[in-house]
């Protein structure tokens, strides 16, 4: 089975500053992993996915995630946020089938 | 194009009643899906379907049917509506099946039951 833990449920930063949000998972498998992003009153929208190329893997609006195997993350970084990275944000597994595993989500809040 | 649309966008019900939420995408997607969002638990998986007459269950189905006559289209029905079914309903389409897929989803529906 497979399992995706987000280790922190809030974050808060100031406009400019990085941002770090971690994910954990679990999978029998090599996994396909990914972060989507969930503005308010949104669905959720694609930021990156990890698919067993590269292990540093870039995505939109300068966000960025690498996978270790060894410590079996997948951590979600910004080098200086902007306001509008106010969002919750979804790291997800998918190792087997056709059925995805979310983590509970991370709220993000940045300051001005 | 307009993607994934979801009706209603809000809806109300009383414990017992049903209704249907309405999915549909005009991406040619075989692969369609129906998750629940509910604080701190992410999204779970209710149905899917990889292709038209083709349907199975996901993490939490009961309580939930669905159907895929078309390509387009994936309605899902609550059967007899329950207060522990309020929640936030997304649907979301792929290209296929594919676990590196990227998975595009609607706007969502807000269902309270009352």
């Amino acid at each position: 089975a497979q399992s995706v833990t987000q280790l922190d449920s809030h974050v808060s930063v100031s406009e400019g500053t990085p941002v770090l949000l971690r994910c954990n998972y679990s999978s029998s498998y090599s996994p396909s992993l990914f972060w989507y992003v969930q503005h308010p009153n949104k669905g959720l929208q694609l930021l990156l996915k990890y698919t067993s190329a590269a292990t540093l893997v870039k995505g939109i609006n300068g966000f960025e995630a690498e996978f270790k195997k060894s410590e079996t993350s997948f951590h979600l970084t910004k080098p200086s946020a902007h306001m509008s990275d106010a969002a919750e944000y979804f790291c997800v597994v998918s190792d087997a089938g056709n059925m995805l595993t979310f983590g509970g989500g991370t709220r993000l809040m940045v300051k001005p | 194009n307009a993607g994934v649309t979801q009706t209603p966008k809000f809806q109300v019900l009383k414990t017992g009643q049903s209704m249907t939420l309405q999915c549909a995408q005009d991406m040619n997607h075989e692969y369609m899906s129906w998750y629940r969002q509910d604080p701190g638990m992410g999204l779970r998986l209710i149905h899917y379907s990889v292709g038209a007459g083709i349907t199975d269950q996901g993490e939490v189905p009961n309580g939930y049917n669905v159907s895929r006559s078309t390509t387009e289209d994936f309605p899902l029905r609550l059967l007899s509506a329950a207060p522990s079914q309020t929640s936030v309903y997304f649907c979301a389409s792929s290209y296929s099946s594919g676990l590196n897929e990227k998975l595009f989803f609607g706007s969502g529906t807000q269902l309270s039951v009352l």
